[in-house]
């Protein structure tokens, strides 16, 4: 079945620090992808998409490069803050069969940053 | 702004009292999904309506039902609440388009089971 690995956490960085979270995918068929964050007490907010293989997402300066040859998306962004301090959860859609789409969730990454 | 709302927020049950949970739409969407996240864990899907089809996940309990009387709103009853159902109960909407999939999701409702 479908399904995404990301790296484990949690992840600890100073502010202005490099982020790399690492995320690959299997699935059958040709997934959207997605990076969601969710900060604490809160619903998921969408980061940023990918549709397409060699698509860029990028939002909030945080960026993730659809690899259909490595299947992976991973998320980073140049210069961290603590307020993108979160749980970041990479996910990949296909259609459901019921005629909608289904996201398939990684288990998150907890990232705190600190200053 | 168009957005997802659900309410309440927050919401303390007894074991076994029945309770709803409720979310809310002004995008149009016409699918709307309930999630299950249990602490330090990835939403699970429970089930969803595509327009005014009813779609359930296998594993997804019996004590838990839907109701979508239109298109804003969506409902999430627990028959009978265990301890084991408090989490976090995550409402999100689509809409089914070429090339646009992403869901938006609501704030969440807090379910503690007393």
């Amino acid at each position: 079945g479908d399904s995404v690995t990301q790296m484990e956490g949690p992840v600890t960085l100073s502010e202005e620090a490099f982020l790399t979270i690492n995320c690959t995918y299997t699935a059958t068929g040709y997934p959207s992808l997605f990076w969601y964050v969710q900060y604490p007490g809160e619903g998921l907010q969408l980061l940023l998409k990918a549709t397409k293989a060699d698509d860029k997402g990028s939002n909030k300066g945080f960026e993730a490069t659809y690899r259909k040859e490595t299947t992976s998306f991973h998320l980073e962004k140049g210069s961290v803050q603590v307020s993108d301090s979160a749980v970041y959860f990479c996910a990949l859609s296909v259609p459901s069969g019921a005629g909608s789409y289904q996201l398939t969730f990684g288990k998150g990454t907890k990232l705190s940053v600190i200053p | 702004d168009a957005m997802v709302i659900q309410n309440p927020r927050y919401q303390v049950t007894q074991f076994g009292k029945p309770v709803t949970l409720s979310c809310s739409q002004t995008l149009n969407h016409n699918v709307m999904y309930w999630y299950q996240q249990k602490s330090s864990q990835a939403p699970k899907l429970l089930f969803h309506y595509y327009d005014k089809d009813f779609n359930n996940e296998a594993d997804t309990p019996d004590n838990f039902q839907s109701r979508r009387p239109n298109t804003s709103f969506c409902f999430l009853d627990i028959r009978s609440p265990g301890l084991g159902d408090a989490a976090m109960y995550l409402c999100a909407t689509s809409r089914v388009r070429t090339g646009s999939y992403e869901q938006y999701f609501g704030p969440g409702t807090r379910l503690t089971v007393t």
